[in-house]
């Protein structure tokens, strides 16, 4: 079943407003990865994490490994029209194996 | 321009006859892989490779193949599809020995099997 998990399913916001998506993992991850897939459209790699603790940021919205390495999250400042879509986490499970399992997403939709 | 092709992006079948849907990369990636989208699901690994003629399974494998002949090309094979295959298909692809897993997805088929 589903090791990666993702909550919440979906989050509608107001304009300007911040958006937090939380990603937990059954297991031990070697590395997160986020990705962000626009209505309509592919998903687009946004990031990668793997230090246990890492944070890191890029203009609004900033990244966040937890300590035991089970858990991310992403959080987005004053959020705006373009940011809608699903966002996805997707862990590596078992360290060297190559299968990456992505969580359920989640789906923004934003209220102008 | 580095980009991942998919064909056809929609295709309607019914069950039980075979289809291909074709991937390619112009990246040089090694890493190739297929994964598939439902609602409330996200997406699930169905098959990877991580070079030419070396292939696993992923999450989901049942009812589909794969082959890897060349380096740019990653089909998706169903012998025999039925109408829970019914689904958008994302093909991706990654260098191998990169620190950044950054994968590159094609834009999606959207597949119904009637």
């Amino acid at each position: 079943g589903q090791q990666v998990m993702q909550i919440p399913q979906y989050q509608h916001v107001q304009e300007g407003e911040d958006f937090t998506t939380y990603c937990n993992s059954s297991t031990t991850l070697s590395n997160i990865q986020w990705y962000k897939q626009r209505p309509g459209g592919h998903p687009v790699f946004l990031i990668q994490l793997v230090k246990s603790g890492e944070v890191k940021k890029q203009k609004r919205l900033t990244f966040q490994f937890g300590e035991a390495k089970k858990n991310s999250s992403l959080h987005i400042t004053a959020t705006q029209t373009t940011d809608v879509g699903t966002y996805f986490c997707a862990g590596r499970l078992v360290f060297g194996n190559e299968k990456l399992t992505f969580g359920t997403g989640t789906r923004l939709t934003i209220i102008p | 321009e580095a980009q991942v092709t998919q064909n056809p992006r929609y295709l309607i079948t019914v069950t039980g006859k075979k289809l291909t849907v074709t991937c390619s990369q112009n990246m040089n990636h090694e890493y190739m892989s297929w994964y598939r989208q439902d609602p409330g699901l996200g997406l699930r690994q169905i098959y990877y490779s991580m070079n030419v003629e070396v292939t696993d399974k992923g999450d989901v494998p049942e009812g589909y193949k794969v082959s890897r002949k060349e380096k740019r090309n990653f089909p998706l094979i169903l012998e025999s599809p039925s109408p829970n295959q019914t689904s958008l298909y994302f093909c991706a692809s990654r260098r191998e020995r990169e620190v950044v897993y950054e994968q590159y997805f094609g834009p999606g088929t959207r597949l119904t099997v009637t």
